[in-house]
């Protein structure tokens, strides 16, 4: 199957700090990837979807100066947390849509642990 | 607007005892339905993807079905590792948004 990673696994930062985080699509190319949050116990919340070379489209409620979105290829996208504060801790998850040979697919990553003190 | 239950919410099984769980959509012209597992502290991992009414796909000890107004995710003698949050995920139909629709997940334990 389609394999997507994400690094870091976990971070953690002091307040006021920006972050990065990568999500990378590694057996096949994907125009599309999205960016989604996890608090404890509670199913996935769409950010962002990120097109290649185009920006990326926010969910309503998300800042998209706080949450920076860049898909400069068809196998990475990253998102920079900027100016992180303890609110912002939670669970981050990358998916890729695989559109190919009768497909549309998305596979996630496993997940970047942020912790900001 | 679309919408995506998962039922049961949670769901407490002994090793070797079957069970369904449901997803019951209301997106119309269903464009594909997915099932996810996922295990704490990690990303989802793919299970299957049902296209059209009447469809199976089976993995191990996982058969999935579809209707035209659900879905079902029978498992047969689970085991200890089966236990994880199973997610259902709906396409909406071509022309729409990309964006997938996800139920709130069903969180399987299976007891030794």
């Amino acid at each position: 199957g389609a394999v997507v990673s994400q690094h870091p696994s976990r971070v953690i930062c002091k307040s006021g700090t920006s972050v990065k985080i990568e999500c990378r699509s590694l057996d096949f190319q994907a125009t599309t990837m999205f960016w989604y949050r996890q608090f404890p116990k509670q199913s996935l919340m769409l950010m962002a979807t990120s097109n290649e070379g185009s920006k990326a489209t926010y969910e309503q409620g998300v800042e998209k100066d706080k949450f920076l979105i860049n898909h400069a290829s068809l196998t990475l996208s990253t998102l920079t947390v900027t100016s992180a504060h303890p609110e912002d801790s939670s669970f981050y998850i990358c998916s890729a849509r695989d559109f190919g040979t009768g497909t549309d697919t998305q596979y996630f990553g496993p997940g970047t642990r942020l912790t900001v003190l | 607007e679309d919408q995506v239950t998962q039922s049961p919410e949670a769901l407490r099984l002994q090793e070797g005892e079957s069970s369904s769980l449901n997803c019951s959509y209301t997106v119309s012209g269903l464009r594909g339905l997915f099932w996810y597992r996922q295990d704490p502290g990690k990303g989802p991992e793919f299970l299957f993807t049902l296209y059209s009414a009447g469809e199976e796909k089976e993995k191990e000890r996982l058969k999935a079905t579809l209707t035209k107004k659900e879905s079902f995710l029978h498992i047969t003698a689970p085991k200890p590792e089966d236990s994880a949050t199973y997610l259902c995920a709906v396409q909406p139909p071509w022309g729409g948004s990309e964006k997938l629709v996800f139920g709130k997940g069903t969180k399987l334990t299976v007891n030794p």
